[in-house]
């Protein structure tokens, strides 16, 4: 069965670095690929999707790559700030689309 | 308005016991589904439907029944409940079927604890 996993589950970051977050997949060929955010208590939000034929996405400050080969996706958050605190997820799919699997998450903290 | 909005949003009960949570949404979306987070926050799907049709159903145990009264609403029924029920439940839906990987918008989830 597929396997996904996100790099160390905390992450600490000083203000005003890049965040990178990465994404590890196994026995999956995901044809589509996200990004959440999820703060204490709330359900995850929705931020970025890539597809499997796309390289990179951008929206602000984020930047979320794709690469198939390594099986792996990077999400970056650029000049952080303390209010970019929160437990990031990727969730993975097949060419369905419906059926997204989920990451481990990681839970970035980044500190003033 | 909430787009995604679930009840109740703590549920505390007794082992063995039965209990429904409700789920609605206004965002006109077609596919709605329950996920199951654990206590490592490890979220997992447990059923999709697509216009009060099932289309996803994961390995959960005949203990949880899924109901889709119209395509607005996504109920989940729990029988016989057991410590391992013990769980956050998120209910979530996204626009379009099948091929689309459209963002899911989630409510704030269930916090059920079981006794």
């Amino acid at each position: 069965s597929q396997k996904i996993e996100q790099n160390s589950e905390a992450l600490n970051i000083q203000e005003g670095k890049t965040a990178t977050l990465t994404c590890n997949y196994t026995n999956y060929s995901p044809a589509y690929l996200q990004w959440y955010r999820q703060d204490p208590g709330r359900g995850p939000v929705f931020l970025l999707l890539i597809r499997e034929n796309e390289k990179e996405k951008r929206k602000e400050r984020l930047k979320v790559t794709f690469d198939t080969t390594l099986k792996q996706s990077l999400f970056h958050i650029t000049a952080s700030q303390p209010a970019d605190s929160a437990t990031y997820l990727c969730a993975l799919a097949g060419n369905t689309g419906n059926q997204f699997y989920f990451g481990t998450g990681t839970s970035l903290t980044v500190i003033p | 308005d909430t787009a995604v909005s679930q009840t109740p949003k703590y549920l505390v009960t007794q082992m063995g016991n039965d209990k429904s949570i409700k789920c609605e949404q206004n965002l006109g979306h077609d596919t709605m589904y329950w996920y199951k987070q654990d206590s490592k926050k490890f979220l997992k799907i447990m059923f999709s439907y697509n216009n009060k049709e099932l289309i996803i159903n994961e390995t959960v145990p005949n203990r949880f029944s899924p109901k889709s009264p119209d395509k607005a609403h996504l109920n989940l029924h729990i029988n016989s409940l057991e410590l391992g029920d013990s769980a956050v439940y998120f209910c979530a839906s996204s626009q379009g079927g099948r091929g689309h990987g459209q963002p899911q918008h989630f409510g704030d989830g269930t916090r059920l604890s079981i006794l």
